[in-house]
């Protein structure tokens, strides 16, 4: 059971570099989403997705593009670094007819912007 | 502006007593709020759920309370063990959001002592 995955799991950038943390899941899942990790800030919503096609923001989406041309993934695009983007980004995943709304994430990939 | 809150960054507690965390939130109707288990170095794990009209839930040796008119949550652990050291994260959704626009408080971390 794959679950969500995530790849790569660590990556350092230079400041004004490009790079697409990409996110897969195998449960059919039609919501999927990309939340960031702070110290002390706890996970803020980056963009999320309910299908194929549609896309929206979150809490916190500027610097950060996403598109989701099938089920299974969602990549989160960094078109110029910074060294602000230097977090732990987690996708994650759920059924949208679910009850229980319940996230599956994956293992997260740790981003440095030097 | 809404706002969660979770009571302390950090808990520690001895082996055999039970644990307990707070989650406080202002500003919300949420819809239903969720409990979440992170390791470190791991993506959150969905732990329980409980709904705006539901006043406690219980899966093992897990206990969680939802309080809309003081507008918190209790997540209690009992007999707790070393194995239950972990940062436990709240989060909300809100009633008329977006689907599955859960929003995380900061977490705490219980640390239980054998």
């Amino acid at each position: 059971n794959a679950g969500v995955t995530q790849t790569p799991k660590f990556q350092v950038l230079k400041t004004g570099q490009s790079m697409t943390l990409q996110c897969a899941q195998d449960m059919n899942h039609e919501y999927m989403s990309w939340y960031r990790q702070d110290p002390g800030m706890g996970l803020r919503l980056i963009h999320y997705s309910v299908g194929a096609g549609i896309t929206d923001q979150g809490e916190v989406p500027n610097g950060y593009n996403v598109s989701r041309s099938t089920t299974e993934d969602f990549p989160l695009r960094l078109l110029s670094a910074a060294p602000s983007q230097t977090s732990v980004y987690f996708c994650a995943s759920s059924r949208t007819d679910a009850n229980t709304g319940e996230l599956f994430f994956g293992e997260g990939s740790r981003l440095t912007v030097l | 502006s809404q706002k969660i809150e979770q009571n302390s960054e950090a808990l520690n507690i001895q082996e055999g007593k039970t644990a307990t965390l707070t989650c406080n939130y202002t500003n919300y109707s949420p819809a239903y709020l969720q409990w979440y288990r992170q390791d470190p170095g791991r993506g959150p794990v969905f732990l329980l759920l409980i709904r705006e009209n539901e006043k406690e839930k219980r899966k093992e040796r897990l206990k969680v309370t939802f309080d809309t008119t003081l507008k918190q949550s209790l997540f209690h652990i009992t007999a707790s063990q070393p194995a239950d050291s972990a940062t436990y994260l709240c989060a909300l959704a809100a009633s008329g959001a977006g689907s599955y626009q859960l929003t995380f408080g900061k977490g705490t971390k219980l640390s239980v002592i054998p």
